[in-house]
């Protein structure tokens, strides 16, 4: 079946432009997350959603960033005013709650150039 | 606050070698620890492990657990070049709004022929 997608692939903006990435998860996938890696380093959280919970925002760099989640399904990461440092590849994974033990999915990434 | 932290930091090795890569946590509600290997953009889920002292195979690749001592080991035997990429370490652990992954730095393998 179809996995997580992710778009675009690439986005080049100028310093202090907004920019919305987008992912569509898994369908049926209850959690949805949002990372983000810089060159040469780990993975980085940003934000997550279960389901009707409020999201987990713990990891949000600043308040330049939001995410939203609609309907359950589709979510949009969205940078304000963005800066040289908010250049990385953004990731979203999806999962399934599953008896208490599941696998992460990841989409392939948008890789985010703030020139 | 959650961490994870992998070592080493890198390793280049020579096919046919084994590496063994660790993953040491302090987690609060710990749920279950993963393996990732990433080569280009997105990770590519390895194993999740949950309970200690067992071991978990693919392969050639396989790790185990330890709850006592906070910690993780995912080993590769008989390596081959397609075995280099970033191995990352994440530990779910449940907190108010949901269960959460932190992720190590992750280990560079490079693997040379």
């Amino acid at each position: 079946g179809a996995g997580v997608s992710q778009s675009p692939s690439n986005k080049v903006t100028e310093k202090g432009k907004d920019v919305e990435l987008r992912c569509d998860p898994i369908s049926g996938h209850t959690a949805l997350y949002w990372y983000r890696q810089s060159l040469g380093q780990g993975l980085e959280f940003l934000i997550y959603f279960q389901g009707n919970s409020a999201p987990d925002k713990s990891g949000l760099p600043s308040d330049r960033f939001s995410a939203e989640r609609t309907g359950g399904s589709v979510s949009t990461l969205t940078i304000q005013r963005t800066q040289q440092e908010d250049s990385a590849v953004y990731l979203c994974a999806s999962s399934l709650w599953l008896a208490g033990a599941y696998e992460q999915y990841f989409g392939p990434g948008t890789r985010l150039t703030v020139t | 606050e959650d961490k994870v932290v992998q070592s080493p930091l890198s390793l280049v090795v020579h096919e046919g070698d084994t590496v063994t890569l660790n993953c040491s946590y302090e987690v609060t509600n710990f749920r279950s620890l993963l393996w990732y290997k990433q080569e280009k953009k997105a990770p590519t889920f390895l194993f999740m492990l949950t309970s200690s002292g067992i071991e978990k195979k693919s392969g050639r690749l396989s790790s185990i657990l330890d709850k006592k001592e906070l910690s993780s080991i995912l080993n590769i035997t008989a390596t081959q070049t397609g075995d280099s990429a970033i191995y990352l370490c994440a530990v779910e652990a449940r907190k108010a709004a949901g269960n959460k992954l932190t992720f190590g730095g992750g280990t560079r393998v490079l693997v040379k022929p």
